[in-house]
């Protein structure tokens, strides 16, 4: 059974922070991302990477970092958490030639 | 504009209708498009993809894409109460590759 898993269902931030969320994939894939879920705004892409050490930003990239040094672990960073960071984040992989994209079961940020 | 627009809804229907869902989009640089079906407190999962233009049918749901008009569609015929998701469309350029979505359509079945 394919398997993403982020480390936590839930986290509670103060404003100024430094946040890690972490997402494993146990598939082999290269591609792994990060997306960011709102009400009314759908999954917005944060970061990218296809493979280990190399990263490009997405739509929103703006406050956050990531960092890939395994193949199967893919970090997200919160320099500085804001509450305009209070989401649910999606880690999601796939691999190149395949249509589909696995995610894990989210992480909801609120940052008070 | 965004690149993928889709109707938040919710849209409730009684168990058996058929459900249909849209998205409209605004790059005709992409070949890959697909449904994402998410539970409340879940992650997404892949319900159906299409390649390019046509119809592709999965049991009771069917995926449209009419690139001339860029209109992405979902059927689901029968509908059950367990299909009472979130959907999301979204749009690719090549298999694996970063995907851009729309903000889903909430569904409810009732039975």
């Amino acid at each position: 059974d394919v398997k993403v898993t982020q480390s936590s269902r839930y986290l509670v931030k103060r404003t100024g922070e430094k946040v890690f969320l972490e997402c494993v994939q146990d598939m082999d894939h290269e591609n792994m991302f990060w997306y960011r879920q709102d009400p009314g705004l759908g999954l917005r892409l944060i970061y990218f990477s296809y493979d280990v050490k190399m990263k490009e930003k997405g739509d929103i990239p703006e406050g956050y970092s990531v960092s890939r040094e395994k193949k199967e672990r893919f970090s997200l960073i919160l320099e500085s958490a804001s509450t305009n960071q209070t989401s649910m984040y999606l880690c999601a992989s796939s691999s190149t030639g395949e249509t589909e994209a696995f995610f894990g079961q989210g992480t909801r940020l609120t940052v008070v | 504009q965004k690149e993928v627009e889709q109707d938040p809804g919710p849209l409730s229907v009684p168990e058996g209708a058929i459900v249909s869902l849209n998205c409209t989009y605004s790059n005709s640089a992409f070949q890959y498009f697909m449904w994402y079906r998410q539970y409340s407190r879940k992650g997404p999962e892949l319900l159906m993809y299409t390649y390019s233009s046509g119809n592709k049918e999965d049991g009771r749901f069917t995926a449209q894409v009419d690139k001339s008009s860029k209109y992405i569609s979902l059927f689901i015929r029968d509908s059950q109460p367990s299909d009472s998701a979130t959907y999301l469309c979204a749009k690719g350029k090549a298999a694996g590759n970063k995907l851009t979505f729309g903000g889903g359509t909430r569904v409810l079945v009732k039975p």
